[in-house]
């Protein structure tokens, strides 16, 4: 089983500053989603990354995909309140599995 | 609303009851899927299905849990004999089926599941 390492688990900081949360594995993986949970409900995906080395854009939040395709990271730029949540990172278990492997999330509060 | 449902919302048992949860995924979503998120975790992987056919299950899916979709439609999961340890919030989600990498599961709101 492909594990998925996110960090930091916890972050809490003021509304306008700047944050990265990381997603690392030690396996290669053909494609990973970042998805966003808010309590009681269930994740909604923000992004998915293919190529290595690949970088997009969703506003303020800016996901890039390691060379290696072995790691991840989302960076939110002047984050908001709204920007609360649970940040997750899943990937496809194997060629021709259609599992899903999540992170434990990193899970963020931006304070007014 | 044209997303994934599931029903009901939340769900309080005693230990030992049975359950049954319903998922009625996107309309023309061949692909179902249910998971299981505990308090600190990501949602885990229990069973996928194409269609009515169930083509994965996970090791998480104990001889106590079932998932049907007999229609290919909707699907339902249940829990025979329920544990204190099978509290946790219980999703559905649905995809289209345009192959592994570009294939987007799209996620009901759970169910929350309290075993007393």
């Amino acid at each position: 089983t492909q594990l998925l390492e996110q960090s930091p688990q916890f972050l809490s900081i003021q509304e306008g500053e700047n944050l990265t949360v990381y997603c690392n594995s030690s396996s290669v993986f053909s494609s990973l989603q970042w998805y966003r949970q808010e309590p009681g409900e269930g994740p909604v995906l923000l992004v998915t990354v293919v190529t290595g080395g690949e970088v997009k854009k969703l506003k303020r939040l800016t996901f890039q995909f390691g060379d290696a395709r072995k790691d991840s990271s989302l960076h939110i730029t002047a984050a908001q309140p709204g920007d609360t949540g649970l940040y997750l990172c899943a990937a496809y278990s194997g060629a021709g599995s259609y599992q899903l492997t999540f992170g434990k999330g990193t899970k963020l509060s931006v304070i007014p | 609303d044209t997303g994934v449902s599931q029903n009901p919302r939340h769900k309080i048992t005693k230990r030992g009851q049975n359950v049954t949860f319903r998922c009625d995924p996107i309309s023309e979503h061949n692909r179902l899927y249910w998971y299981r998120q505990t308090l600190g975790q990501g949602p885990e992987f229990l069973t996928y299905f194409q269609n009515e056919a169930q083509l994965e299950k996970s090791r998480l899916l104990s001889d106590r849990f079932s998932a049907e979709r007999p229609k290919g439609s909707f699907s339902t999961l249940e829990i025979q004999r329920t544990e204190q340890g099978d509290s946790a919030m219980y999703l559905c989600a649905s995809s289209a089926g345009v192959g592994v990498r570009a294939d987007t599961q799209y996620f009901g709101p759970g169910t929350r599941l309290t075993v007393l």
